[in-house]
């Protein structure tokens, strides 16, 4: 089945260090990539997302590549502020079917001052 | 574009009665919606899957006569949690996916959150 697994325990980090968190997927075919941020008391929002093998989605600073031949999409950024302080959630959804998201189980990102 | 609400934002009810939440697409038509509900620090769990004019496809363990859903039209679905109790609190989050744009986008709400006395 299609999962995705991203790596395990929140993310504390100084006011402009550089921001990796990972995430593989498994999935038949060529699903659809996404990150999604979550603010405190907030559902989710868009970040970025790739559609196809190589693609290279970005927004606000954030950066993640659709890496077919590791079956990878890890976000980066490269100077982080408080205001990214967040839950980020990778996601796929399958090319065919009723295209159900499946989720990762989140990274909490605290960024410190 | 693609905004998606949902009312109420917070709701406080006693044990045994029913709640209903709403979620619209705002300016698009959604064939589909889709209702998560999220655990604390935790991730999103699938409830359903909601088509227009038809039935709600239900998760496994998602008891279909607790949270009954209804997506009478293109733009509005709804989430009633019946005879609630303390231990459905959550965080209830839809999202939508629309039928004109293609693809497999979902836009999501900004969640609701229920507590039960």
């Amino acid at each position: 089945g299609n999962s995705v697994t991203q790596m395990e325990g929140p993310v504390t980090l100084s006011e402009e260090a550089f921001l990796t968190i990972n995430c593989t997927y498994t999935a038949t075919g060529y699903p659809s990539l996404f990150w999604y941020v979550q603010y405190p008391g907030e559902g989710l929002q868009l970040l970025l997302k790739a559609t196809k093998a190589d693609d290279k989605g970005s927004n606000k600073g954030f950066e993640a590549t659709y890496r077919k031949e590791t079956t990878s999409f890890h976000l980066e950024k490269g100077s982080v502020q408080v205001s990214d302080s967040a839950v980020y959630f990778c996601a796929l959804s399958p090319s065919y079917g009723n295209n159900r998201l499946a989720f990762g189980k989140g990274n909490q990102v605290v960024v410190i001052p | 574009g693609a905004v998606v609400s949902q009312h109420p934002s917070r709701v406080i009810c006693k044990s045994g009665t029913s709640v209903k939440i709403e979620c619209r697409s705002l300016d698009f038509q959604a064939t589909t919606m889709f209702w998560y509900r999220q655990f604390p620090k935790k991730s999103l769990m699938l409830m359903a899957t909601s088509n227009e004019g038809s039935k709600a496809t239900y998760e496994q363990g998602v008891e279909k006569d607790k949270f009954l859903i209804n997506h009478a039209s293109l733009t509005l679905s709804t989430l009633t949690v019946t005879s609630a109790h303390p231990e459905d609190s959550s965080f209830y989050i839809c999202s939508a996916r629309a039928s004109s744009r293609g693809g497999n986008e979902q836009f999501f709400g900004p969640g609701t959150r229920l507590t039960v006395l």
